[in-house]
């Protein structure tokens, strides 16, 4: 079982705005970052830091924290980003990488 | 072009080895950590391994700690995982992906930034 924790699967309407969380000790201490990833492509990094975007991340995708939780929040939900949503950090030793176990967007 | 670009997959009988590599191009790549990911079929990610730009510092997940091996030749711009012991649990699809923060430069997260596409290792008698 992850040390990151994340709810299976979240639904938005589009144009709306859904927050997928990401639950974990280790975030008191350490930001996570959140991956999208799509059917049969390679993740993609879209937000880390305290709140970064790289480069081409549409300004829809947002990051925030307190305590524990790490969010991931899309501010109107495009049909394009229905995908996987995955947050990693580090466990609670410090000492290793961890990804919790992926939140599925449906964009209805 | 940033690139990573992943070879070494295939089929392998339990217990026996293999070694992945990923070929990094368009980038610095002794000024970056690198990591391992894998995903079995119709799972989530689950990281595998980490080095520093210098292979100093190493990390394993618990899962594959005493069998796989980190490495990396910064001269040939290349990262590599060696194998060992191989299980059906580890059977996925093995991704490299590039650690955000060059070295020298303090990091608050573990973000990887550039991934490959993937090998894939079967393990199957």
């Amino acid at each position: 079982s992850s040390e990151l924790t994340q709810d299976p699967a979240v639904s938005v309407a589009l144009g709306q705005t859904v927050r997928i969380t990401c639950q974990g000790d280790s975030l008191r201490s350490y930001y996570a970052s959140w991956y999208q990833q799509k059917p049969g492509q390679a993740p993609v990094l879209v937000i880390y830091g305290k709140n970064n975007r790289p480069s081409g991340i549409p300004d829809r995708f947002s990051g925030s924290s307190s305590g524990n939780t790490a969010s991931l929040t899309i501010t109107g939900a495009q049909a394009e980003d229905e995908a996987d949503y995955y947050c990693n950090s580090r466990d609670s030793s410090g000492n290793r990488v961890v990804f919790g176990g992926g939140t599925k967007l449906t964009v209805l | 072009e940033v690139q990573l670009v992943e070879s070494g997959g295939g089929l392998v009988q339990p217990g026996r080895s293999l070694r992945l590599s990923c070929a990094a191009s368009g980038f610095t790549f002794d000024d970056y950590a690198m990591h391992w990911v894998r995903q079995a079929p119709g799972k989530g990610l689950e990281w595998v391994s980490g080095i520093s730009w210098n292979s100093g510092s190493i990390g394993y997940a618990d899962s594959v700690k005493g069998r796989f091996t980190i490495s990396r030749d910064n001269a040939k711009n290349s990262l590599y995982l060696q194998m060992n012991s191989l299980r059906a649990e580890d059977m996925a699809l093995y991704y490299c992906a590039k650690g955000l923060y060059p070295r020298g430069q303090l990091a608050p997260d573990d973000a990887f930034d550039i991934w490959g596409q993937g090998t894939m290792v079967t393990v199957s008698s």
